[in-house]
């Protein structure tokens, strides 16, 4: 099925300790995106792409890193994982300038303990 | 900037009620706004946009820019619409900017 797929679907971390959440998409899309969703507060873009080989912050970037590794893949990489990060974390890609809206991946459940 | 409120955190009707989720934004130019639903621990999905004008799921919401407001309205709830509901603008950067979404609980 064509979409946007997301690995791993949960982890818990320990504080200071490193990963990367992996997204790809299917549907030839020039941007993607990462976001986080915590209760009452909506969905807040970490970092975006534009299109391969661009990569800019939005509004909550401290804490996070990224690679668009190709036009279908975009990861999120957390250097050293603190509680505050504990989150859904959801990828999204985009065609046509985001004109029909954005497609999103099933998000990540991350825990830091 | 770009800003989305939804002033209602959480919202209960009956079935078959009327249902209006509210969405208010600020922008200063011709934004493109959308409405996103999530089922009880799934994925985002797209529920309708404003330029195609079109209903879905029975759901329509109208753009009014005099109001700055793109609510979504159902005339009769079913209980399969209780989710959360996103309100979304897309301004020039063509970056989406979410609200803090609306807790629908559609009761038998």
């Amino acid at each position: 099925n064509a979409g946007v797929t997301q690995t791993p679907k949960f982890q818990v971390l320990k504080t200071g300790q490193s990963m990367t959440l992996q997204c790809a998409q299917d549907m030839n899309h020039n941007s993607m995106y990462w976001y986080r969703q915590d209760p009452g507060m909506g969905l807040r873009l970490i970092y975006y792409s534009a299109s391969e080989g661009t990569t800019d912050k939005g509004e909550v970037p401290n804490g996070y890193n990224v690679s668009r590794l190709n036009k279908r893949e975009f990861s999120l990489r957390l250097e050293s994982a603190a509680p505050s990060q504990t989150s859904v974390y959801f990828c999204a890609s985009s065609g046509y300038g985001g004109a029909y809206g954005y497609t999103f991946g099933s998000g990540t459940r991350l825990t830091v303990v | 900037a770009q800003r989305v409120t939804q002033p209602e955190k959480l919202l209960s009707v009956f079935k078959g009620a009327p249902v209006e989720l509210k969405c208010n934004y600020s922008y200063s130019g011709s934004p493109e706004l959308f409405w996103y639903v999530q089922y009880s621990r799934q994925r985002l999905q797209l529920l309708l946009r404003h330029i195609s004008r079109e209903s879905i799921k029975g759901f329509t919401a109208d753009l009014n820019k005099g109001e700055t407001s793109f609510h979504l309205k159902k005339p009769f709830a079913q209980e399969e619409d209780s989710a959360m509901y996103y309100c979304a603008l897309s301004g020039s950067a063509r970056q989406l900017t979410f609200g803090s979404g609306t807790q629908l609980t559609v009761l038998p």
